[in-house]
């Protein structure tokens, strides 16, 4: 089965500090990727997702991610961060299997804690 | 609609009743996924649901749980008996099918279930 690590569980940045977030998948076929915020309180949002090309990918809020398959990993960025980006980070993979059975797995989540 | 819509948005239950809980997702979406998130936990997953193909149940934490879609429209999740640790948020998620851009996945907003 796949599985997708987060392996940093809680990171505490100062403001204008750069960002980097892991994330790590097991499953060696097709696979889409996907990050996704979730502020306090509030529902998951969609940051940026990659199908196919470049696999540098840009999203909303400045952040980017970049897969490198030959890593299994889709790690994301940012530069300088802000207060606002104090939010929870999922990565999450979906997982292309023969006979078109697909499955999204999702990490446990980065809490990220931007102190002003 | 114009997302994924789910009901009740809030449920507080006594311990030992059954609940019910409804997503309604994206017109057009094929897949359609069940997690659950505890207070401060990452992302669980329950189900999954595609077309017409027999459901993914592998998530579901017991016999308790159970879950159905009618066709590729409406699901419900149904918690029978409820525990104190069935309490936590249970999202609902669709997507279209294929590997193509317009295969994001998106979120409701989640029902909160408080069992008393």
């Amino acid at each position: 089965a796949q599985s997708v690590s987060q392996h940093n569980h809680h990171v505490i940045l100062s403001e204008a500090a750069s960002l980097e977030l892991g994330c790590n998948y097991s499953y060696g076929g097709t696979v889409n990727l996907f990050w996704y915020v979730q502020y306090p309180g509030q529902h998951l949002q969609l940051l940026l997702k990659y199908f196919s090309g470049d696999p540098l990918v840009k999203g909303i809020k400045g952040f980017e991610a970049e897969f490198i398959k030959s890593k299994f990993s889709f790690n994301l960025r940012k530069p300088s961060v802000q207060w606002s980006d104090t939010a929870e980070y999922f990565c999450a993979v979906k997982a292309f299997y023969s006979g078109g059975y697909q499955k999204v797995t999702f990490g446990t989540g980065t809490k990220l804690q931007v102190i002003p | 609609g114009a997302g994924v819509s789910q009901s009740p948005s809030n449920k507080v239950t006594e311990k030992g009743k059954d609940v019910e809980l409804r997503c309604d997702p994206i017109s057009g979406h094929t897949a359609l996924y069940w997690y659950r998130q505890r207070l401060g936990q990452g992302l669980e997953f329950l189900i999954y649901f595609q077309g017409n193909s027999a459901p993914d149940k592998s998530g579901l934490p017991s016999d308790r749980f159970s879950a159905e879609r009618t066709g590729e429209s409406v699901s419900t999740l149904t918690i029978q008996r409820t525990q104190q640790e069935d309490s936590a948020v249970y999202l609902c998620a669709s997507s279209s099918h294929g590997q193509g851009l317009g295969n994001t996945i998106y979120f409701g907003e989640g029902s909160w279930l408080t069992v008393v």
